[in-house]
């Protein structure tokens, strides 16, 4: 079971908007910043939110991240069929002195 | 470019040992603590390990501690994940990336690995 809580699998229409959650408590999320990763087969995973809302450079805008209290979300516009992927959401959880992450989420591009 | 390349996965049996790497290009070593990430067939990404920019300062998870080390040789530009009294539940991809400051209690890791597999496997 993972420490932060994140909905098994999405699915949207190409062009269209989704919204993947994150949910975690305040020994995590709480009081720290959460950070996203795309995670394509067979690929290395991607960074592509850090410190809540901020984008590396090279993450198009498509992508955003919001954070309040100890839950997160990760909103992505403009749905592609390159976008299917499993994303997670992460952060450090000061109780355990470790870095965490969630389950993973599965989006469908239908 | 940012290149990070793990060699080192193999099959192992149960309570073998072995030594991952992680090789990296295209920036500055020392100035990043790093870390190691696995992922279980079927399963989400799980944090190992991390140490700090020169080594002397390490974290693991739970089910690391007392079996596995990091290390890291900034001279070579290399990482560094020894596992001893391996189990059949460490079989997964092994990530190397770079952790998105010095320290190793860092929150985001910005460039990654594609991974080396370890299997455990009587």
């Amino acid at each position: 079971q993972s420490v932060l809580t994140q909905p098994p699998s999405v699915s949207a229409a190409p062009g269209q908007r989704v919204t993947i959650f994150c949910s975690g408590s305040s020994s995590n999320l709480g009081n720290n910043y959460v950070s996203w990763y795309q995670h394509l087969p067979g690929a290395a995973p991607q960074l592509l939110i850090y410190d809540n809302d901020k984008r590396p450079s090279g993450i198009p805008d498509r992508f955003s991240g919001s954070k309040s209290g100890t839950s997160a979300t990760l909103g992505i516009t403009g749905l592609q069929t390159g976008d299917e992927a499993d994303y997670y959401c992460g952060t450090w959880d000061s109780s355990l002195s470790a870095a965490v992450f969630g389950g993973g989420t599965k989006l469908t591009v239908l | 470019e940012v290149q990070l390349v793990e060699s080192g996965g193999r099959v192992v049996r149960p309570r073998e040992s072995l030594r991952l790497s992680c090789v990296v290009s295209g920036f500055t070593f020392d100035d990043y603590g790093m870390t190691w990430v696995r992922q279980a067939p079927g399963k989400g990404l799980e944090w190992v390990s991390s140490v700090n920019w020169n080594g002397e300062s390490r974290g693991y998870a739970d089910a690391a501690k007392g079996r596995f080390t990091i290390s890291r040789d900034n001279a070579r530009n290399s990482l560094y994940l020894k596992m001893d009294n391996l189990r059949v539940e460490d079989t997964a991809f092994y990530y190397c990336a770079r952790a998105g400051g010095t320290g190793w209690r860092e929150r985001w890791f910005d460039a990654w690995g594609q991974g080396t597999l370890v299997t455990v496997s009587s």
